[in-house]
């Protein structure tokens, strides 16, 4: 079955430092991979998206991530967070079809 | 802001009632998706409509039910409503019905079964 795992529930990082957001899928081929942010109270915004090409890409908000389909991970990259950073995150994947696959999601809190 | 409108914001209904949630697409993308939020399930697919037709089925009770319109505006129907229930629903809107076009997604509508 399709899954994508996101092994971290919760992530405390200082503002200022670095972040990197786990994601995980299994899927039968190489899926189409995003990540999404959810703010409290919101709905969800796409970061970035990876479809072919370039492993690593770039999205808003300064944030990255590099596919990797040895490790079947998408890992979600910042070099310095921000406070304003402190949301849900979520990894989801399709592959072909409509229908997107999301993690459970990771929790990012920001200490000033 | 995404573009795509939800409304209600909030809903509160007692078990066994039936309510109706509306959502309207990004001008111009003919896919709607609508999603189930729970603290213990996640972020789960429902159903897709693509321009009127329903494309896809998820995750989706036999008490639940949606439909596009020709405005391509959806509604999604909750019917005998249960505790369980309780959740934020998503829309989202895309320009076609592949998974390679990005999903966006609306506010949601956190529905309350008391």
């Amino acid at each position: 079955a399709q899954s994508v795992t996101q092994p971290d529930i919760h992530i405390t990082v200082s503002e200022g430092a670095s972040l990197e957001l786990r994601c995980n899928y299994s899927y039968g081929a190489t899926p189409y991979l995003f990540w999404y942010v959810q703010s409290p109270g919101q709905g969800l915004q796409l970061l970035l998206k990876y479809f072919s090409g370039d492993t690593l890409v770039q999205g808003i908000k300064g944030f990255e991530a590099e596919f990797k389909r040895s490790q079947s991970s998408f890992n979600l990259r910042k070099p310095s967070v921000h406070w304003s950073d402190a949301a849900e995150y979520f990894c989801a994947a399709g592959a072909g079809s409509y229908q997107l696959t999301f993690g459970k999601g990771t929790k990012l809190s920001v200490i000033p | 802001d995404s573009g795509v409108t939800q409304t209600p914001k909030h809903l509160i209904t007692a078990t066994g009632q039936r309510v109706t949630l509306r959502c309207s697409p990004r001008s111009g993308d003919l896919s709607v998706y609508w999603y189930q939020q729970s603290l213990d399930q996640g972020l789960q697919f429902l159903i897709q409509y693509y321009n009127g037709e329903e494309r896809a089925k998820g995750n989706i009770l036999e008490r639940f039910s949606a439909q596009q319109f020709p405005d391509l505006h959806s509604e999604l129907n909750l019917s005998s409503l249960e505790l369980g229930d309780s959740a934020l629903y998503f829309c989202a809107s895309s320009v076609a019905w592949a998974g390679e076009y990005e999903q966006y997604f609306g506010p949601g509508t956190r529905l309350t079964v008391t």
